[in-house]
């Protein structure tokens, strides 16, 4: 299996820009999470899906946070407009779905962004 | 309070020393609960998942305490390869699985 995939691996706009991140998860993985991290503030979640529903987005910073599932295999967040305290490495993760406890997470390489 | 705590670090241990981390979690509903570790500029990635009873991995040894909400992890005769920054997570039922992330804790191992 070729693991959870992010694209890209480098993004660098300035101010103001639109950013789209991707993300495919592992296939029969039903739940996928986005996270950013940054020194300050460690490793953070973003929201997260179960079959391709948003089940919590209470860790998601603002309004201009935006995050897709459209299918199985698929997933985006989007930060429009950017701003420098943006910058941050961002992963997404992907697990088999649990029913009575939590499974492993299989992390991408995660996103380095940076806001100019 | 942060929902995980861990010990700030950095550690430095020598080579074949005995390191132990410990995790504290405030939420009382928590369900899951695991040890990742995180190279340098890598994405984390599963240590091991720690249950009530204990569990052991070779030389990592992971314990939790439900009443004292603490989780720990021992570490014996740490490798040089061991360097790395240790995650606590701990995942609460929010209609999934949510997990929460340590800040984590730096182990440098030293020859």
């Amino acid at each position: 299996d070729a693991g959870v995939i992010q694209s890209p691996r480098h993004e660098v706009t300035e101010m103001g820009q639109e950013v789209t991140l991707r993300c495919k998860p592992i296939s029969g993985h039903n739940s996928l999470f986005w996270y950013r991290q940054t020194m300050m503030r460690g490793l953070e979640l973003l929201i997260y899906f179960n079959n391709n529903v948003p089940i919590d987005d209470s860790g998601m910073p603002e309004d201009r946070f935006s995050a897709k599932m459209p299918n199985a295999s698929f997933s985006t967040l989007k930060i429009q407009p950017s701003e420098p305290r943006d910058s941050a490495v961002y992963f997404c993760a992907s697990s088999e779905p649990g029913r009575t406890s939590s499974y492993e997470q299989y992390f991408g390489p995660g996103t380095r962004l940076t806001v100019t | 309070r942060k929902e995980v705590e861990q010990d700030p670090g950095p550690f430095n241990v020598p080579e074949g020393a005995t390191v132990a981390f410990n995790c504290t979690y405030s939420n009382s509903a928590s369900q899951s609960f695991f040890w990742y570790r995180q190279d340098c500029r890598k994405e984390p990635k599963l240590l091991m998942s720690v249950y009530s009873s204990g569990n052991e991995d070779g030389r990592f040894t992971a314990q939790l305490n439900r009443a004292s909400q603490y989780i720990s992890l021992l570490i014996r005769d740490s490798k040089l390869s061991d360097s790395a920054t240790y995650l606590c997570v701990v995942s609460v039922y929010t209609g999934g699985f949510k997990t929460i992330f340590g800040a984590g804790t730096r182990l440098f191992v030293k020859a």
